[in-house]
């Protein structure tokens, strides 16, 4: 079964850094994009960037380019988005997606950040 | 970057009608369009794609259909627990682009 399995839970402070993961499983992890999508409280969905684990390269939205890193390391087939500097406008709830080209759509369970003080 | 507008953006329906959601895209893309379920909570569920497959396990009573920039959802028989938010997503190209969503309510 083809699946994306999340970190859990995370509750941080305005400044703090923060790195969440994503591991693929049941596929070639690195024949396919992994994408991250936020989605704020009420809101709708919103795509954030894309990382190719053939090759590494990594794409923003450029809403958000400069403010996250996105990554992966093929060798446990984990993807990652990461702050160095969380807000808190950064709480939401955090997905990874397998969106690639016309193959079926898989996504993770999700993994709600809140950043408070 | 490819605008995705979804209409209406909500709606309210009885058990067994026939529901349709529409999806316009500003520029052609092809067949590179997806439609998912999100229910409160949960995380969006793949309900077609590339614009008319329908993925393994869902329900028959949903379709999809068009091509270029002009796409539709359709569910044939409103069953109780169809009442959730859905979104197109084109994966034609990068920026990915979601529409706003329809919210889809009890009548």
């Amino acid at each position: 079964e083809v699946q994306l399995v999340q970190s859990g839970a995370e509750v941080k402070k305005p400044g703090e850094s923060l790195r969440i993961s994503c591991k693929g499983s049941g596929y070639s992890f690195s024949s396919y994009w992994i994408s991250w999508v936020r989605q704020m409280p009420g809101k709708g969905l919103e795509w954030m960037g894309r990382f190719d684990p053939s090759d590494s390269d990594a794409k923003y939205s450029p809403a958000l380019e400069g403010h996250v890193t996105i990554s992966a390391d093929n060798s446990i087939s984990t993807a990652y988005l990461q702050w160095s500097s969380l807000k808190a406008s950064d709480s939401a709830i955090y997905y990874c997606a397998r969106l690639h080209w016309n193959d079926v759509p898989v996504w993770g369970q999700g993994t709600v950040v809140t950043v408070s003080s | 970057d490819i605008q995705m507008t979804q209409s209406p953006s909500s709606l309210s329906a009885s058990v067994g009608d026939r529901v349709t959601i529409t999806c316009r895209a500003t520029q052609n893309i092809g067949s590179y369009l997806n439609w998912y379920q999100q229910k409160p909570g949960r995380a969006p569920k793949a309900l077609i794609y590339a614009a008319t497959s329908l993925q393994n396990g869902v329900p028959s009573r949903f379709s999809g259909s068009g091509s270029g920039t002009d796409f539709t959802l359709t569910v044939s028989s409103l069953q109780p627990e169809d009442f959730a938010t859905y979104y197109c997503q084109q994966s034609y190209s990068l920026p990915l682009t979601f529409g706003g969503g329809t919210q889809v309510e009890i009548k």
